[in-house]
């Protein structure tokens, strides 16, 4: 069975800092998707990861992802209030359903 | 910009009785599924859908669960018999095509079975 994790689960972090999220996954995918959620609402797909080594960047988010090593990371450059959200990997497998992670909620302050 | 939509947006229902949760995918995408999130806790994957039948579920899907495409636009998921766990927020999704392309969201049909 397919185990998604994530750390840290929790992240409160002071507007302009940095900080990275790790997702590590215990069985072999070549595509990783990265979601956003914001309290009550829905899933908005930030990132697709498509192959060993892909980098994506949107605004202050950038992931990354190692098949070889199943490990994905977002990373988060100098922090914004609007960024607080919860973040979910998830790694695509077989018809292509998602296995979604812990989850991380990140929290920014002044 | 085309989006997934679902009716109702909350749901509540007593123990034992039928819901049927309703989504309209995006037009031309013909992959579909369907998620639950236990309030606090992380989506959980239900159920696949293609070529109007069921490719892959999981254990959650057991015989109380049922997803049907009756046209060209709707996707339902009906739970038979409510059991209180199944309070959650369900959440249908679409995608295009496999290999890789996103899947959407719709914003989700909150059920309280009480």
């Amino acid at each position: 069975e397919l185990k998604v994790e994530q750390n840290p689960l929790f992240l409160s972090m002071q507007e302009g800092k940095n900080y990275t999220i790790y997702c590590n996954y215990s069985t072999t995918s070549d595509r990783l998707y990265w979601y956003r959620q914001d309290p009550g609402k829905s899933l908005e797909s930030l990132f697709v990861l498509l192959s060993n080594g892909a980098v994506k960047q949107e605004g202050r988010l950038m992931a990354s992802l190692d098949t070889k090593a199943r490990l994905s990371t977002l990373h988060i450059t100098a922090a914004v209030h609007d960024l607080s959200a919860t973040y979910f990997c998830a790694p695509g497998i077989s018809s292509d359903k998602l296995i979604f992670g812990t989850g991380t909620r990140l929290q920014v302050f002044p | 910009e085309p989006e997934v939509t679902q009716t109702p947006s909350h749901q509540v229902t007593q123990m034992g009785q039928e819901v049927i949760l309703r989504c309209v995918p995006i037009s031309n995408h013909l992959y579909f599924y369907w998620y639950r999130q236990i309030l606090g806790q992380k989506v959980e994957f239900l159920v696949s859908f293609y070529n109007n039948e069921i490719s892959e579920k999981s254990e959650i899907f057991d015989d109380q669960f049922s997803v049907e495409r009756p046209d060209g636009s709707n996707f339902t998921l009906k739970i038979r018999s409510t059991k209180l766990e199944d309070s959650a927020m369900y959440f249908c999704a679409s995608r295009k095509n496999m290999g890789g392309s996103e899947q959407y969201f719709g914003p989700g049909t909150r059920l309280t079975v009480t």
